[in-house]
């Protein structure tokens, strides 16, 4: 059975101070292991893909980092707009492409 | 190009009640999702369809049911609405592919009484 666990819960940071997200993953085959951003009130917004171990991808101030058993979200220099909840989900080789979603990590950046 | 919608946003169903939620995408895309969001769960799959005319069972399908008769549309069904089923309710697609990524819809705030 496929496992999704973030941590933390809940960040608060204040505007231009660098931090990192955490997503723990078990899958049997990994195929993908995605990063989304979520609104208050609204649906899921895809930020990047990650296939294999030692992949990096970055997007202005977000940068996604994977490793065998976990994957990073650095946020750098973060700004108030930054605030979301961001969710971590693998695709597992054997599935109908279906996601398996961790519990999110919900941001707040302070100016 | 909307992407997808989902209609209702929002419904307040009485236990026993039956309804339907719609998910419509017009990106052609042969996958179809439907995920619950409950607080400190994350999204959990319902239902999912890899095609027209075919539905399955996700992690908790119990008390609901699908179908896909067109392509574009993925509905939802509740026949006898419980108060388990209060939840934020989530429709994706996805193109065939490699890791392709899944578009979601706005979402539809259920709440049963």
């Amino acid at each position: 059975e496929d496992q999704v666990t973030q941590s933390p819960e809940a960040l608060r940071l204040q505007e231009g101070e660098s931090s990192s997200l955490n997503c723990s993953y078990t899958v049997s085959g990994l195929r993908g292991l995605f990063w989304y951003r979520q609104d208050p009130g609204k649906g899921p917004e895809f930020l990047f893909t990650l296939y294999s171990a030692g992949e990096e991808k970055e997007k202005e101030r977000l940068k996604a980092t994977l490793t065998k058993k976990e994957s990073f979200l650095h946020i750098t220099a973060p700004k108030p707009e930054d605030s979301a909840t961001y969710l971590c989900a693998v695709q597992s080789s054997g599935s109908a492409r279906q996601l398996t979603f961790g519990s999110g990590t919900q941001l707040t950046v302070l100016p | 190009n909307a992407g997808v919608t989902q209609t209702p946003k929002f419904r307040v169903l009485k236990t026993g009640q039956s309804m339907t939620l719609l998910c419509a995408q017009d990106m052609n895309h042969e996958y179809m999702y439907w995920y619950r969001q409950d607080p400190g769960m994350g999204l959990r799959l319902i239902h999912y369809s890899v095609g027209e005319g075919t539905t399955a069972k996700g992690e908790v399908p119990d008390g609901y049911n699908v179908s896909r008769l067109k392509k574009q549309n993925f509905l939802l069904g509740l026949e006898s609405a419980a108060p388990s089923q209060t939840s934020v309710y989530f429709c994706a697609s996805t193109k065939p592919g490699h890791s392709i990524e899944a578009f979601f819809g706005q979402g539809t705030r259920l709440t049963v009484v």
